[in-house]
């Protein structure tokens, strides 16, 4: 099977700028997930996705993130403005259901960098 | 709140030692443990799960809950185990997964 797909794999831009990030998940997986790792430390999760739906979204800087799944399939994720300390790998993964017995599966991941 | 903590930043083993990369874990509910590995130029991936009690690669772990600890083991370390290894824990209604700082592991020759 197909991973999970993400784009772009690296960005560079400058604080107060806009990004975006894509991720399309493994086809059927129901359950879409978004996490911050910034050098040093593991995956933070920013947001989760159950179909269309939002799970979770607790950890999520909403005055700068926002985050979308409108069809239930690929998602974006979106940072305005950026600021410094947002640079980071941004990782999606994908599962089949909402269940811990199936395991996340992870896209390669978006580098971050704010100058 | 949960937490997962991974003490070794970093650890270094000569081929054929036995290597042990330990998590320790606060979590107030009924704990569901995970590794995750990252090999270099590769995706983060599940390497094995408490529940299964499984043997992935000749590495085990088994969850001590009195020592609130999911230590990784491998009687003899392979170059090709040199990676970053993560430690992480499912937790409340949503199962969201919690991850320790991770250990990189270099398996010397």
């Amino acid at each position: 099977e197909a991973g999970v797909a993400q784009s772009p794999r690296y960005k560079i831009i400058e604080k107060r700028q806009s990004v975006a990030f894509w991720c399309n998940p493994i086809s059927g997986h129901a359950t879409l997930y978004w996490y911050q790792q910034i050098l040093g430390q593991g995956p933070k999760l920013l947001i989760q996705f159950q179909n269309n739906g939002v799970v979770d979204d607790s950890q999520l800087p909403k005055d700068r993130f926002s985050a979308e799944r409108l069809k239930g399939v690929d998602s974006t994720l979106k940072i305005q403005p950026a600021k410094l300390e947002d640079s980071a790998v941004y990782l999606c993964a994908s599962s089949p259901i909402w269940d811990s017995n199936q395991p996340q599966h992870f896209g390669d991941g978006t580098r971050l960098s704010i100058l | 709140a949960q937490r997962v903590t991974q003490p070794e930043k970093l650890l270094s083993v000569f081929k054929g030692a036995p290597v042990e990369l330990k998590c320790n874990y606060s979590y107030s509910g009924s704990p569901e443990l995970f590794w995750y590995v990252q090999y270099s130029r590769q995706r983060l991936q599940l390497l094995l799960r408490h529940i299964s009690r499984e043997s992935i690669k000749g590495f085990t772990a088994d969850l001590n809950k009195g020592e609130t600890s999911f230590h990784l083991k491998k009687p003899f370390a392979q170059e090709e185990d040199s990676a970053m290894y993560y430690c992480a824990l499912i937790s409340g209604s949503a199962r969201q997964l919690t991850f320790g700082s991770g250990t990189q592991l270099t398996v010397l020759p």
